[in-house]
């Protein structure tokens, strides 16, 4: 089993849409949980980082743990067509764990 | 402005023919990596390094060296490229959890 998963898509949405993806992890003893974006032909950036279960905001985009089931979801509301990029959530307990990856696509 | 700097951005080259990737920070971070990107395999970490002349394997070291002579560089050595290392790569320099990468090397061995 993987210690990341990640459902690698694509998911194809229209513009203004509210985008789900998800994420499930192993090992319980993960800390850290990150969403990156990365856009095409560029390196991954940081879009959200969080240390505890539970969400957090910024702007459009709201990140969500579940510490119990081990699950970590990214929403996007009102999905613009510049949210089009691979989005790669990560955790971390002493080094840092990828997810393969979701490619999303906002049609406009 | 914070970044990590990767040089070449691109490059193809021959089986066997040495190559050095190089990458740079200007964050004073301590902590910095390589990672491999390949498709439907996500990014996976081949060499780190926690601090000068510190480092260590990651998952996949295997034809693959570093070193770290200095905080802000850790350039990526290909001793013998094969075809198999064609692929995306990163570097990253970390502060805690948060990863920051540079923009990639897209390598092709032929």
């Amino acid at each position: 089993q993987k210690e990341v998963e990640q459902d690698p898509g694509p998911l194809s949405v229209p513009e203004g849409a509210i985008v789900s993806l998800n994420c499930t992890y192993s090992n319980s003893a993960f800390q850290y949980f990150m969403w990156y974006r990365q856009y095409s032909r560029k390196g991954p950036e940081l879009l959200m980082y969080t240390y505890s279960s539970g969400n957090k905001e910024d702007g459009r985009f709201t990140a969500q743990v579940d510490k119990s089931s081990k699950y970590i979801s990214l929403f996007i509301r009102d999905s613009q067509p510049s949210d089009s990029a691979t989005y790669l959530c990560a955790t971390s307990y002493d080094k840092v764990i990828f997810g393969p990856g979701t490619s999303l696509s906002v049609i406009p | 402005e914070a970044q990590v700097t990767q040089n070449p951005r691109y490059l193809i080259t021959v089986t066997g023919k040495k190559l050095t990737v190089t990458c740079s920070q200007n964050m004073n971070h301590e902590y910095m990596s390589w990672y491999r990107q390949d498709p439907g395999l996500g990014l996976r970490q081949i060499y780190y390094s926690m601090n000068v002349e510190v480092t260590d394997k990651g998952d996949v070291p295997e034809g693959y060296k570093v070193s770290r002579k200095e905080k802000r560089n850790f350039p990526l050595i290909l001793e013998s490229p094969s075809p198999n290392q064609t692929s995306l790569y990163f570097c990253a320099s970390r502060q805690g959890a948060r990863a920051f990468f540079g923009q990639g090397t897209r390598l092709t061995v032929v």
